[in-house]
């Protein structure tokens, strides 16, 4: 089955600085991949996604980067501020057989102030 | 139109005892998938319902059994609880199976604790 690796686990930034989170994937089947924003006490919640035959995509000061051959992607926040604060999460979705979400193991971000 | 909503929000348990937590989809959803998150771990898929048929499931015990209804609400059924079973359970609805053409909303989850 899919195995999707994320990193850093945790990670502190600056408030202004980028944040740069990274996973893999293992399953060339894998077509779409989520990521996901969970606030403390709270529900996670889709941020950004992408699908396979995209390389880039962005909205605002997230930005999500693609690449298949060596199957990873990474997030990428610009301009950080506190309330970006959170544990985040990677997903990649097989479309082979097992046709399932699998995440990664989050990164903790914290923004300094 | 409301989120998705599970029940109870919290839940305290002792080994040996069985537990069995109820999710409600967002309307028109069919699809519902049900993880388990413990500290370091992440998400771990549970399994996945679409119209009433398990879909899909994640790689643990026949302890954790599951059903979905007519009108798409859920429930998920742990039996013979142990101590490693407490954890935040989730569910997420989304329109289609698997989450790949619809995102997955996310209840609040039910905190479980087995003691």
């Amino acid at each position: 089955g899919e195995n999707v690796e994320q990193h850093p686990s945790t990670l502190s930034v600056q408030e202004g600085d980028s944040a740069v989170i990274k996973c893999t994937y293992s399953d060339s089947a894998s077509n779409y991949f989520p990521w996901y924003k969970q606030e403390l006490g709270k529900r996670p919640q889709l941020i950004i996604d992408i699908r396979s035959n995209v390389g880039e995509k962005k909205d605002q000061r997230i930005a999500v980067t693609l690449n298949k051959t060596a199957k990873h992607f990474s997030l990428h926040i610009t301009e950080t501020q506190p309330e970006d604060s959170a544990v985040y999460f990677c997903a990649a979705f097989s479309s082979g057989s097992a046709r399932q979400l699998t995440f990664g193991s989050g990164t903790q971000l914290t923004v300094l102030p | 139109k409301a989120g998705v909503t599970q029940t109870p929000r919290y839940l305290i348990k002792t080994r040996g005892q069985q537990v069995t937590l109820s999710c409600s989809p967002i309307s028109g959803h069919r699809s519902v998938s049900w993880y388990q998150q413990t500290p370091g771990q992440g998400l771990q898929f549970l399994f996945e319902y679409f119209s009433e048929t398990q879909r899909n499931k994640g790689n643990f015990p026949g302890r954790f059994s599951g059903r979905q209804f007519s009108n798409s609400r859920s429930e998920m059924n742990v039996s013979t609880l142990e101590l490693g079973d407490s954890a935040l359970y989730l569910c997420a609805s989304s329109l289609e199976q698997g989450g790949s053409n619809s995102p997955l909303h996310f209840g609040n989850g039910t905190r479980l604790t087995v003691t």
